[in-house]
């Protein structure tokens, strides 16, 4: 699987939107890119996930570039509950495994 | 549907002894994770199941570790002897197709003095 880059920490007040980027120079043509959030003390939940065209749910918006090496989450309205380590994956379509990486850690605040 | 549940929710044990933790996975559901996360190494993948069977265990760190799933509602994850490093907060995830999103459950935290 392709390897991520996510920084390490941001900051967002609350009820304003939260852009996490994602780098994935590296991605390969059957790889998907999936978002996942760990809030403190629980297992991670799935966010949303792409290949190539922008996505949106009840969640979030994912935008990924048209060169597929990078896109952002967007969490249009933040919250307090919000706040979470927020964990950027690429997965082979067809794969069963999800690789971890050490993700970005949002603080949203008041 | 109740999700992914698992237990105990915190175990704490001596060096030496074994541990078995438990999981139940989302009915309906064919594949079965389980992953460990400590502060060190992040969330990594232990072992997976398809439809009862063990796919891929190359996450298992060592032979003290094995993990089964004898019916498809059912997974367990054992430890035998357990050692201090092995401290972590240990979860269990089921999907319902190979490349669909995966749903975890709460964790179980175990601590080895």
């Amino acid at each position: 699987d392709a390897k991520t880059t996510q920084p390490p920490s941001m900051d967002c007040a609350e009820g304003r939107a939260a852009n996490l980027p994602c780098n994935h120079s590296t991605i390969s043509g059957n790889e998907y890119v999936y978002w996942y959030r760990q809030i403190h003390s629980q297992g991670p939940q799935y966010i949303i996930h792409g290949l190539k065209n922008n996505e949106t749910n009840e969640m979030a918006s994912l935008i990924i570039t048209e060169d597929r090496k990078s896109s952002t989450l967007i969490l249009p309205h933040a919250t307090l509950r919000d706040t979470a380590v927020y964990y950027c994956i690429v997965r082979v379509g067809t794969a069963s495994k999800l690789t971890f990486g050490t993700g970005t850690r949002l603080q949203v605040t008041l | 549907d109740a999700g992914v549940i698992q237990s105990p929710r915190h175990e704490v044990t001596e060096m030496g002894q074994e541990v078995t933790l438990r999981c139940k996975p989302i009915s309906g559901h064919d594949y079965l994770f389980w992953y460990r996360q400590t502060m060190m190494r992040g969330l990594e993948l232990l072992i997976y199941f398809n439809n009862n069977v063990p796919i891929d265990d190359s996450g298992m760190p060592e032979d003290r570790f094995s993990a089964k799933m004898p019916n498809a509602s059912f997974s367990t994850l054992k430890i035998q002897p357990s050692e201090p490093r092995d401290s972590a907060v240990y979860f269990c995830a089921s999907s319902p197709q190979r490349y669909n999103e995966q749903f975890f459950g709460p964790g179980t935290r175990l601590t080895v003095l």
